[in-house]
């Protein structure tokens, strides 16, 4: 079975800082890992995603997350954030074989504050 | 290229009545997968169909249903509605049954009932 946590149903930042969004995993294979970001009254729009290869993903709109199997996490990260970037951010982890529904964490509110 | 597209936008039913969503995937995807946002209960996985065929259900009762037509688009069927079915339902599509394909999302058909 598959399943992801995310730490911090609301994270705040203030417009220029770091944002991160934390996201650990569990899977009993190799996990492919997504990151999605919802704006309101809209669906996903997928950000980045790892399945193989380099653990350091760059994603859409200054996003990047890297995977770390050790730790099972494969935070979110943008250097500056922006006034646009308020959004809920989900993390999803993928089956396969057979699976390959996408099993969600809970979703990450992030506010931006002026 | 046009995105996965969703109808209706929203829906209003009463209690018992059936309902029908229907989404078509992005050109050339052949696999169609239905998630639930329910208020509170996070995104949940539905459906999954792929070359016509239900290839797997997520934890929902029967009156939950759909089918996909031979030009890959798909509908779900909700019967006997409930109070609890209130939810925005989205509707993904990727090409690779297997592997490391990714879920684009479309905008969502927000059930209400009354």
């Amino acid at each position: 079975a598959q399943s992801v946590t995310q730490l911090g149903s609301h994270v705040s930042v203030s417009e220029g800082a770091l944002v991160l969004l934390r996201c650990n995993y569990s899977s009993s294979v190799p996990p492919y890992l997504f990151w999605y970001v919802q704006y309101p009254n809209q669906g996903l729009q997928l950000l980045l995603k790892y399945t193989t290869g380099a653990t350091l993903v760059k994603g859409i709109n200054g996003f990047e997350a890297e995977f770390k199997k050790s730790e099972t996490s494969f935070h979110l990260t943008k250097p500056s954030a922006h006034m646009s970037d308020a959004a809920e951010y989900f993390c999803a982890v993928r089956g396969n074989f057979g699976n390959e529904k996408l099993t969600f964490g809970t979703g990450t509110r992030l506010t931006i504050i002026p | 290229e046009a995105g996965v597209t969703q109808s209706p936008t929203h829906l209003i039913k009463t209690r018992g009545q059936q309902a029908t969503l229907r989404c078509s995937p992005i050109s050339g995807h052949t696999s169609v997968y239905w998630y639930q946002q329910a208020l509170g209960l996070g995104l949940q996985f539905l459906l999954w169909y792929d070359e016509g065929e239900e290839r797997n259900r997520g934890n929902f009762p029967p009156r939950f249903s759909g089918r996909q037509f031979p030009n890959y688009s798909s509908e779900l069927n909700v019967n006997a509605l409930e109070l609890e079915d209130s939810a925005l339902y989205l509707c993904a599509s990727s090409l690779e049954v297997a592997g490391t394909d990714t879920q684009y999302f479309g905008p969502g058909t927000r059930l209400t009932v009354l």
